[in-house]
């Protein structure tokens, strides 16, 4: 298994612009986790889905984020628009809740604001 | 709401001694306990987890602890190696598909 994918990996952009952040969970794994990560703040969850469908999005920071999951194997996580303080890497991470539960986390996509 | 605490944020050993980090959480349904190690530019990976329903875990040179009265739960590294040198992250849940309060990490260095 490829195990979780995230593109793109890197992604700069300007303020104001939309940003589209992509995952494709472990084939099979039931849940999906989206996590930002900042030195000041740490590794915030953001939104997290059991069979395609959004839990709890409460760790979401404003309207401009939002996250779909249109089916088992796509996730995405859009910013509209984006603004410089949401610098940061965010982190795809799936899991099969009835299983071992080990959230497997993807490689991250590195965001820059400017 | 759900909160994890963790200490120390920082930690620096000599190689070959243990290394200790513990942590708190608030929300008595938490049933699931991870540990994730985190390399400089890397992603989180799981290095040992434990349930509420075991007190202690131990896998090689890592140890987990658990006391739900306290609510705490440790990690031990014992004769540590310049390799541990990383970020650990603790973490708890209901369970592993659920949501899941991250503490702020303890960045561990082991000098050699």
């Amino acid at each position: 298994d490829a195990g979780v994918i995230q593109s793109p990996r890197h992604e700069v952009t300007e303020m104001g612009q939309e940003v589209t952040l992509r995952c494709k969970p472990i084939s099979g794994h039931n849940s999906l986790f989206w996590y930002r990560q900042t030195m000041m703040r740490g590794l915030e969850l953001l939104i997290y889905f059991n069979n395609n469908v959004p839990i709890d999005d409460s760790g979401m920071p404003e309207d401009r984020f939002s996250a779909k999951m249109p089916n088992a194997s796509f996730s995405t996580l859009k910013i509209q628009p984006s603004e410089p303080r949401d610098s940061a890497v965010y982190f795809c991470a799936s899991s099969f809740a009835s299983g071992d539960e080990q959230q497997y986390f993807g490689p991250g996509t590195r965001l820059t604001v400017t | 709401g759900e909160n994890v605490e963790q200490h120390p944020s920082t930690l620096s050993v000599q190689e070959g001694d243990s290394a200790v980090i513990k942590c708190t959480y608030s929300d008595s349904a938490s049933n699931y306990f991870p540990w994730y190690k985190q390399e400089l530019g890397k992603r989180p990976q799981l290095i040992i987890d434990i349930r509420s329903n075991v007190g202690e875990k131990k896998d090689q040179r890592i140890a987990v602890t658990l006391n739900k009265t306290a609510k705490h739960f440790s990690l031990h590294i014992t004769e540590t190696q310049p390799e541990d040198s990383a970020v650990y992250f603790c973490a708890a849940s209901i369970g592993g598909g659920f949501k899941t309060i991250f503490g702020a990490g303890t960045r561990l260095f082991v000098k050699a």
